[in-house]
């Protein structure tokens, strides 16, 4: 079994601060990381693909950084809006093989 | 451009049942990928499909569930004599296959199954 591992599991914050969350993965036969942005009822939006150990991707306030050496990814949310409220996920993606290995997920609530 | 589409949305069915789901891809793509996500855990892989035929089928659970891709774009999947253990999102993705590159998934909205 594959473990991929986010915390937290659940997170409140107030509207305006910034927050942190991680992901660990195994590190060796890495492939490919990613983050997902899923709002219930609606389709996983994919926010960033992760491929090079020290990659850092942003897009707007959100932004990520990969370790594949150790195994963790960290993605930053800077100025939280309600908007951002929405389950974040990463993925795994080993060199071999076609799927995704999931974490369980952080649930990001934005109290306005 | 349209992208990968659910039915149902939600189903609510009984203990022993059959269900069917349906998943409609995004045009060309060739690889098509079924997830579960139980309550309290992430998607988990269930099979991926190359075209019509089912390159990997090592997650689905047991033999009550069935996934079929017959014209190698819409797929199905079937589950069996419902259990309520059954019950969960299951996630449809979809992705062009380039040998030896990179492939992005592209998820649907999930159905929700019920088993009462």
């Amino acid at each position: 079994i594959l473990n991929v591992e986010q915390s937290p599991q659940s997170l409140h914050v107030q509207e305006g601060d910034s927050t942190n969350f991680t992901c660990s993965f195994p590190s060796s036969n890495f492939y490919a990381l990613h983050w997902y942005r899923w709002e219930t009822a609606k389709s996983p939006e994919a926010l960033f693909v992760m491929t090079l150990n020290g990659d850092e991707k942003k897009k707007g306030r959100i932004s990520a950084t990969l370790n594949t050496k150790e195994g963790y990814s960290y993605l930053y949310i800077k100025g939280s809006q309600p908007e951002d409220s929405a389950t974040y996920l990463c993925a795994f993606m080993r060199r071999t093989g076609n799927q995704f290995y999931f974490g369980t997920g952080t649930s990001l609530t934005v109290i306005p | 451009g349209a992208g990968v589409s659910q039915t149902p949305s939600n189903k609510v069915t009984e203990k022993g049942k059959y269900v069917e789901l349906r998943c409609d891809p995004i045009s060309g793509h060739t690889a098509l990928y079924w997830y579960r996500q139980s309550l309290g855990q992430g998607p988990e892989f269930l099979i991926y499909f190359q075209g019509t035929g089912a390159a990997d089928d090592s997650g689905l659970p047991n033999d009550r569930f069935f996934a079929v891709r017959p014209e190698g774009s819409v797929s199905t999947l079937k589950i069996q004599r419902t259990e309520r253990g059954d019950s969960a999102v299951y996630l449809c993705a979809s992705s062009l296959f380039v040998a030896g590159g990179y492939n992005e998934q592209f998820f649907g909205p999930g159905t929700r199954l019920t088993v009462l």
